[in-house]
């Protein structure tokens, strides 16, 4: 079945540093692909996505561009602040011509970013 | 942004009692979901739900299981009898359309003891 690997469970950085977050995926055609943003006591809140080989998704700071070589849409942001500090999540929706919404999550990857 | 709110944030019941969670999707959405996740893990897909009907439904979802949005009210996700494995953080989603921006509540906490 389809799957997410986020590779990183946690991230300590500092105000100002480049952010990483590894995420591979493993799905057949072109699934659509996303960023998700947790905060504490909330649920998670759509940050951008991509649906075609090299396109760039990007929102409030944060990019990936989806690679279907690589099976890669790494998130990265050039300059972090505290405020996002938060989980992140990658997700991919089947290309099924069905439409239902049924995302598949990875595991996350908690981002605390310190002053 | 648009908001989906869950009630209860926390629930706690016993083993085998009946529970019900409520979730108030965005005013206009058609599609609605359910996913859980348990502590550590990844979210999964539960089910989803259109027109008043199931449109899929993972192996989570087990026969215990069952939603229902009457009457145009709250989206529900009934769980009966409840077993330990169903302890989990549950969280609705909606969207306007079937491949359209899933908008996540805060999720319930659900605790079976």
């Amino acid at each position: 079945g389809d799957s997410v690997t986020q590779t990183e469970g946690q991230v300590a950085l500092s105000e100002e540093d480049f952010l990483t977050i590894h995420c591979n995926y493993s799905a057949s055609g072109y699934p659509a692909l996303f960023w998700y943003v947790q905060y504490p006591g909330e649920g998670p809140q759509f940050l951008f996505r991509a649906s075609r080989d090299k396109e760039k998704g990007s929102s409030r700071g944060f990019e990936a561009t989806y690679n279907k070589e690589a099976t890669s849409f790494h998130l990265q942001k050039a300059s972090v602040q505290e405020s996002d500090s938060a989980v992140y999540y990658c997700a991919l929706r089947p290309n099924t011509g069905a439409n239902t919404g049924k995302l598949t999550f990875g595991h996350g990857t908690i981002l605390r970013v310190h002053p | 942004g648009p908001k989906v709110l869950q009630i209860p944030s926390h629930q706690i019941i016993d083993m085998g009692q009946m529970v019900t969670l409520n979730c108030d999707p965005v005013s206009n959405h058609l599609y609605f979901y359910w996913y859980k996740q348990i502590l550590g893990q990844q979210m999964e897909f539960l089910v989803n739900f259109y027109n008043g009907k199931v449109m899929e439904k993972s192996k989570l979802f087990k026969d215990q299981f069952s939603v229902e949005r009457p009457d145009g009210s709250y989206f529900t996700l009934k769980i009966q009898p409840t077993a330990l494995e169903d302890s989990a953080v549950y969280f609705c989603a909606s969207s306007l359309a079937g491949g359209d921006t899933l908008y996540f509540g805060a999720g319930t906490r659900l605790s079976v003891l």
